[in-house]
């Protein structure tokens, strides 16, 4: 069971290049979401959905897109990089909302840095 | 609305030591409670969690945390500290039920340093 997959490990952007980062999970679960850790800043919420086709926006969600078009996938999209952006990504993924639905489960996380 | 504080960012003991992270918490109704744990370069692991079917809650690696209703927190706490502990720490609350509550709030994270 592989859990939470993220590709790249680590990816190095030129300033203006757009990406996208990868998500997977192979649990079945209905709720993902995306965070970025940065220092002192603790996990900041970017993007999340709770099923296939629903997504909505967190507390940092400027300069990213997000879509799911399958429950196991997605992607994070970088439109178009700032040096901001340099930061660690983590992909979550939990069964659903409310109560213990809520425990999470994360990915081995992005490194990404903007030139 | 819910919240979380981690007192203290940066905590430093000796091997063989008492580790002890605080997390307090905001809540209106009674919430569930975790603690996840960051090694270096690695991604966030659950270390335990509190689900209101016992107040003290053991979880991996020799570590526990009780709940105390009436400090609002959540204390984690490892009798004695191992070099391999050394890690950052991150206490977050959920509310009960679905709806408004339902998403993970983050503390800011503890990084815990262990003296040789």
């Amino acid at each position: 069971n592989a859990g939470v997959t993220q590709t790249p490990k680590f990816q190095v952007l030129k300033t203006g290049q757009s990406m996208t980062l990868q998500c997977a999970q192979d649990m079945n679960h209905e709720y993902m979401s995306w965070y970025r850790q940065d220092p002192g800043m603790g996990l900041r919420l970017i993007h999340y959905s709770v099923g296939a086709g629903i997504t909505d926006q967190g507390e940092v969600p400027n300069g990213y897109n997000v879509s799911r078009s399958t429950t196991e996938d997605f992607p994070l999209r970088l439109l178009s990089a700032a040096p901001s952006q340099t930061s660690v990504y983590f992909c979550a993924s939990s069964y659903g909302t409310g109560g213990m639905n809520t425990e999470a489960f994360f990915g081995q996380g992005t490194r990404l840095t903007v030139v | 609305a819910q919240s979380v504080t981690q007192l203290g960012s940066h905590v430093s003991v000796s091997e063989g030591a008492l580790v002890l992270l605080r997390c307090n918490y905001s809540s209106s109704v009674p919430p569930y409670l975790f603690w996840y744990v960051q090694y270096p370069n690695q991604g966030l692991q659950l270390l335990l969690k509190y689900t209101s079917a016992a107040t003290l809650v053991k979880g991996i690696n020799g570590f526990e945390a009780e709940f105390k209703k009436s400090e609002t927190s959540f204390h984690l706490t490892k009798p004695s500290a191992h070099m391999s502990d050394a890690a950052e720490y991150f206490c977050a609350v959920s509310g009960r039920y679905a709806g408004n509550n339902r998403k993970l709030i983050w503390g800011l994270g503890t990084s815990l340093a262990v003296n040789p």
